[in-house]
């Protein structure tokens, strides 16, 4: 079955550093990516959609300055915390869907905590 | 707008029992898709089970099942003969896009006792 690698699993890092996640689609062609955040016991809420060579799509409230999102190839996808806080510690979770209506396969998420 | 309501926060099953997760959505599109997915401790998302809207036949995937009300716009997931391994949050997702941009619902905890 599709794979989806997502990596670092969990990142701890000081309050106003970058924090670069990768999302890796290891066996198929991922033309769509998404990403999600999810706070503790609550649900996936989607971030933003990004499709390969293209700007992403942000959902509203999302600040794209913040969370920078870059898909520059059709296996990868990265997103960016950038000047993080800890009011960014949160699960983030990517997937990938292949060309045409293929399924939405998901990465094994990233904690991130910002002390 | 879509919303995806899931009103149980937690439902408690004890083990070869069954449990029905409620889930209701509201969309103003004709053509959309269901799902249910699975989030153990692990935290992948694991699909469950998935329902083309223009399908008046519910979705089976071994024990585990939907009833599709699409006038009431109700999808609910039936858990048979439940397993300690179906002990997970369970997620309603609703997309208009086959497979894309996913509005999920706030979740239930499945509590498994044996």
């Amino acid at each position: 079955g599709a794979v989806v690698s997502q990596h670092p699993s969990w990142v701890i890092c000081k309050s106003g550093t970058s924090v670069k996640i990768e999302c890796r689609s290891l066996d198929f062609q991922a033309t769509t990516m998404f990403w999600y955040r999810q706070f503790p016991k609550q649900s996936l809420m989607l971030m933003a959609t990004s499709n390969e060579g293209s700007k992403a799509t942000y959902e509203q409230g999302v600040e794209k300055d913040k969370f920078l999102i870059n898909h520059a190839s059709l296996t990868l996808s990265t997103l960016t915390v950038t000047s993080a806080h800890p009011e960014d510690s949160s699960f983030y979770i990517c997937s990938a869907q292949g060309q045409g209506h293929q399924p939405q396969h998901f990465g094994d998420g990233t904690r991130l905590s910002i002390l | 707008a879509q919303t995806v309501t899931q009103s149980q926060p937690e439902m408690s099953v004890q083990e070869a029992e069954t449990v029905t997760l409620s889930c209701t959505y509201d969309t103003s599109e004709s053509d959309y898709y269901l799902f249910w997915y699975k989030q153990p401790p692990s935290r992948q998302m694991i699909l469950v089970i998935r329902q083309e809207a223009y399908k008046q036949q519910n979705a089976t995937e071994n024990r585990f099942s939907v009833n599709f009300q699409k006038a009431a716009k109700s999808f609910s997931l039936k858990i048979s003969d439940s397993q300690l391994g179906d002990a997970a949050m369970y997620f309603c997702a609703q997309t208009t896009d086959s497979w894309g941009k996913f509005q999920f619902g706030a979740g239930t905890q499945v509590v498994v006792t044996p």
